[in-house]
């Protein structure tokens, strides 16, 4: 059964300060992706990861992908509040994605 | 900017009752999903649906779903007998061909009471 584990699955973390959530999985995926949701939303796409060793960056945040650990990093610069939400990772190792659990950011003054 | 159109936003049904959730999906895209996400759970596939017929689906899409595509536009789910436990935010999604990016709609909460 293939899982994705993200943690932490609550983060409180005042503005201005750096963050990682971590994205691993079990099986074999060559697609990662990050979606942002905010409270009764749809879901954003933030990122798209098809390669070993793939990182991009939007505004603050930049994720990462390393498919031999199978992990995949989103890392937050200097948060502000906007960037309260909950964030999901996603892998597709076929036909549909795979989500995690989600991780429910909040940032505070 | 196209996206994914959902209707209703909102539905509330009684238990044993059928609902039909429409979507529209983008429209050059020729994949089409249904996700739901339970309450402040995480998001589960149900199906997906190309060149007009169902190419995978999970555990989760019993015999009490269906999805059809009557035109060339909307993409429908079906629960014929709903039940308590179908309550939940359902998103439809869809993609262009040759494409790794999937675009999901506003969603629809079912209440089933």
């Amino acid at each position: 059964e293939l899982k994705v584990e993200q943690n932490p699955l609550f983060l409180s973390m005042q503005e201005g300060k750096n963050y990682t959530i971590y994205c691993n999985y079990s099986t074999t995926s060559d697609r990662l992706y990050w979606y942002r949701q905010d409270p009764g939303k749809s879901l954003e796409s933030l990122f798209v990861l098809l390669s070993n060793g793939a990182v991009k960056q939007e505004g603050r945040l930049m994720a990462s992908l390393d498919t031999k650990a199978r992990l995949s990093t989103l890392h937050i610069t200097a948060a502000v509040h906007d960037l309260s939400a909950t964030y999901f990772c996603a892998v597709e190792p076929g036909y549909a994605l795979n989500f995690g659990k989600g991780t429910s950011l909040l940032v505070t003054p | 900017e196209p996206e994914v159109t959902q209707t209703p936003s909102h539905q509330v049904t009684q238990m044993g009752q059928e609902v039909i959730l429409r979507c529209v999906p983008i429209s050059n895209h020729l994949y089409f999903y249904w996700y739901r996400q339970i309450l402040g759970q995480k998001v589960e596939f149900l199906v997906s649906f190309y060149n007009n017929e169902i190419s995978e689906k999970s555990e989760i899409f019993d015999d009490q779903f269906s999805v059809e595509r009557p035109d060339g536009s909307n993409f429908t789910l079906k629960i014929r007998s709903t039940k308590l436990e179908d309550s939940a935010m359902y998103f439809c999604a869809s993609r262009r061909q040759g494409s790794t990016e999937a675009f999901f709609g506003q969603g629809t909460r079912l209440t089933v009471v």
